[in-house]
């Protein structure tokens, strides 16, 4: 069974403050990361799709660092805005069955103005 | 460019009645398809996937079944309900056969059973 895990739960910052997220998964078996920000009552948007160790990739005030071989990646938001307030999702996808991506529970971001 | 639909939007069943959720994707071909159940309370549980037409992968044993009828419809279904099966429904594609793309979803169904 394949364990992806993110920290924290949740996590309520004032505007402006820089914050940061964990997501682990088994390093063993590694094929891609990726990075997503759920919405309410959108759909999950795609952020990152990582996949070397080292990795490094930006979108605006969002980035995010992937390291492979002991198994975590972190996603960093800059100077957070209430329009940041979202679910943020990693997904795991395994070499050994990489048709499929397994979800971790997500990090409930909330952006106080 | 691509679009997903997934619909309907919301739905309220009665426990014992039948089910039917419909995904369809433009604008691509062979797409990998998926189908998520959010819980209450919980994160994205996998419930089936299709890598092709007529090809499901279930990941998780229920009260639910998943059949792709053509490349890009994939359709979600049960037979008879059961007030577990209430929660969110999300539709996903991805491009086959790469690491290099994330998935895009479709806009969501609220099942709700009573």
């Amino acid at each position: 069974i394949l364990n992806v895990e993110q920290s924290p739960q949740s996590l309520h910052v004032q505007e402006g403050d820089s914050t940061n997220f964990t997501c682990s998964f088994p390093s063993s078996n590694f094929y891609a990361l990726h990075w997503y920000r759920w919405e309410t009552a959108k759909s999950p948007e795609a952020l990152f799709v990582m996949t070397l160790n080292g990795d490094e990739k930006k979108k605006g005030r969002i980035s995010a660092t992937l390291n492979t071989k002991e198994g975590y990646s972190y996603l960093y938001i800059k100077g957070s805005q209430p329009e940041d307030s979202a679910t943020y999702l990693c997904a795991f996808k395994a070499k050994t069955s990489y048709d499929k991506v397994i979800f971790g529970p997500g990090t409930s971001l909330s952006v106080i103005p | 460019s691509q679009t997903i639909h997934q619909w309907p939007a919301t739905l309220v069943q009665p426990v014992g009645s039948p089910l039917s959720l419909e995904c369809t994707v433009e604008g691509t071909s062979n797409p990998n398809l998926y189908w998520y159940r959010q819980a209450a309370g919980r994160g994205l549980q996998l419930l089936f996937y299709s890598v092709g037409i007529g090809q499901i992968s279930s990941e998780v044993p229920q009260n639910l079944s998943a059949s792709r009828p053509q490349d890009r419809q994939f359709i979600l279904s049960s037979k008879k309900l059961l007030l577990s099966d209430s929660g969110f429904y999300l539709c996903a594609w991805s491009v086959r056969v790469t690491k290099n793309y994330g998935y895009t979803f479709g806009s969501g169904t609220r099942l709700t059973v009573v």
